[in-house]
C-alpha cells in the first residue's frame, strides 16, 4: 500500500524568506500524481501545485515550487518569499501508484508558521 | 472562479440521528468524492462517485455510509445511526475527468459534524 509521509509537524519561517516543506511517499508504480493543498485555520483545502511521476521539469506555481527528486521518491514544495498569509497546514498527497485509483492519499501534514 | 459549495458549514446532531451532508460539485466536472478528517488528524478518503455509481470506496465507508446525486447539481453523503467517533470535518470534492492523474480535486470549505 503507499504511503505519504511528512517528517516535519511543525515548522517556523522568518517572513521574506524561502521555506522547504518536506514529503517523502512510497510507491512501486511508476505512474503517479502528487499535490500539495494548503488548509488555513478557518479549514477549507486549497490546491496548490502537481507534479506528475513522469514530468521532466520541476512543477512551479507562483512563489510555489515543487522539488521533485523521483529516485529519492521526494516531492519538497519549496514557498519562498514567505508571507504571514502562508501560516496554514500543508498537505502532500498522492494520486494514482499503488491505489491504481483516482483518491487522494494524504500524508499527516506540516504546520507552517510565519513570523514578522 | 467555480468552486464547490458544502451546506452546513456546521452540523450538531444527537448520537443515533441521521445526518445529510450536502455538495454542488464545480458544474462541469464528473468525478466527486468525500473525504473527512477528524481534528487534528490526516485526511482520509471515503468514497468517490462517477456516472451515477460509486467509483471507489475506503474500508470507513461501511453501511453506515451512503452517497447519492439526487438531482443534477446535488452530491450528498448520509450518515445514519451516528457515533460520537463520526465527528469530523467532512470535505467534499470534484475534479474533470477520471483516470488522469493530473487532475487536481478541488474541495469546498468542508462541513464541520459535531455528534453529542
Amino acid at each position: 500500500a503507499q504511503k505519504i509521509t511528512q517528517t516535519q509537524p511543525g515548522m517556523f519561517v522568518q517572513e521574506k524568506e524561502a521555506v522547504t516543506l518536506d514529503c517523502t511517499y512510497d510507491t512501486s508504480d511508476p505512474s503517479y500524481g502528487l499535490f500539495w493543498y494548503k488548509q488555513p485555520s478557518s479549514g477549507e483545502m486549497i490546491f496548490l501545485i502537481y507534479q506528475g511521476s513522469y514530468d521532466q521539469q520541476n512543477a512551479t506555481e507562483g512563489r510555489y515550487s515543487l522539488n521533485f527528486q523521483k529516485a529519492r521518491k521526494s516531492a519538497n514544495l519549496v514557498i519562498s518569499a514567505s508571507q504571514l498569509g502562508d501560516s496554514a497546514m500543508y498537505f502532500c498527497a498522492m494520486k494514482g501508484g499503488d491505489n491504481a485509483g483516482n483518491m487522494l492519499t494524504f500524508g499527516g501534514g506540516t504546520r507552517l508558521m510565519v513570523k514578522p | 472562479e467555480p468552486e464547490v459549495t458544502q451546506t452546513p458549514s456546521h452540523q450538531v446532531t444527537q448520537m443515533g440521528q441521521e445526518v445529510i451532508l450536502r455538495c454542488v460539485p464545480i458544474s462541469n466536472h464528473l468525478y466527486f468524492y468525500w473525504y473527512r478528517q477528524i481534528l487534528g488528524q490526516k485526511v482520509e478518503f471515503l468514497v468517490s462517485f462517477y456516472n451515477n455509481e460509486i467509483s471507489e470506496k475506503s474500508e470507513i465507508f461501511d453501511d453506515q455510509f451512503s452517497v447519492e446525486r439526487p438531482d443534477g447539481s446535488n452530491f450528498t453523503l448520509k450518515i445514519r445511526s451516528t457515533k460520537l467517533e463520526d465527528s469530523a470535518m467532512y470535505f467534499c470534492a470534484s475534479s474533470e475527468a477520471p483516470g488522469a492523474t493530473n487532475q487536481p480535486q478541488h474541495f469546498g470549505d468542508g462541513t464541520r459534524l459535531s455528534i453529542l
